[in-house]
């Protein structure tokens, strides 16, 4: 069965924090992605990566980065938190190009605080 | 840019149908339909590709007009189960997937 995990389901900060989301995926997916989702906004889309230790940033890259050492490993890492990044983070896989389905991983409630 | 998505929200009957539109203003390679249920994950539904291929749930039908830049996600004879926000996602050839906002759907007894 495949399967996205993400290292914690809920995680409460302080603001000015350095906070690390990890997500593993474990069908050797080249693409992965961190979207954030937020009340009748939708899904947006962070960063994403195509390879090991390739990035592309996504609509909303600002006050974020990503990391990326092993296929399996995708990180995602908010430098200093804030409050406006209290939010839902969605980590997915997917094979090489837009034509196939992208796996979610369950989430994680991120509140800053 | 997020597609649009019609109707943001809908109710129906169990056995009633629906029709979810998405619509992009960009040139579009493939839209990708998910649903997500209170709380879980988003699932994936169906991928639809410029030149008439589709992949995806047996249930489920959809269309992509290619010239309008836009899909419908078809529901018919509803179910329970059917409930949930329902997601498509455009792909302009960059690998990535722009979603909408989403469209809830509620389907009651």
């Amino acid at each position: 069965d495949v399967k996205v995990t993400q290292s914690s389901r809920y995680l409460v900060k302080r603001t000015g924090e350095k906070v690390f989301l990890e997500c593993v995926q474990d069908m050797d997916h080249e693409n992965m992605f961190w979207y954030r989702q937020d009340p009748g906004l939708g899904l947006r889309l962070i960063y994403f990566s195509y390879d090991v230790k390739m990035k592309e940033k996504g609509d909303i890259p600002e006050g974020y980065s990503v990391s990326r050492e092993k296929k399996e490993r995708f990180s995602l890492i908010l430098e200093s938190a804030s409050t406006n990044q209290t939010s839902m983070y969605l980590c997915a896989s997917s094979l090489m190009d837009g034509t196939y389905e992208q796996y979610f991983g369950p989430g994680t409630r991120l509140t800053v605080t | 840019q997020q597609p649009v998505q019609s109707p943001q929200a809908v109710i129906l009957r169990e056995g009633e149908d629906a029709v979810i539109n998405c619509s992009s203003s960009k040139a579009l390679y493939s839209v990708h339909w998910y649903r997500q249920k209170h709380g879980e994950a988003p699932v994936f539904l169906m991928i639809l590709l410029k030149g008439g291929e589709q992949k995806g749930h047996e249930k489920i039908s959809a269309s992509f007009n290619e010239k309008k830049q836009q899909s419908s996600l078809y529901l018919t004879a509803s179910q329970l189960s059917y409930s949930g926000t329902y997601f498509c996602g455009t792909e302009a050839g960059s690998y990535q997937l722009t979603f909408g906002k989403g469209t809830k759907l509620s389907v009651i007894p």
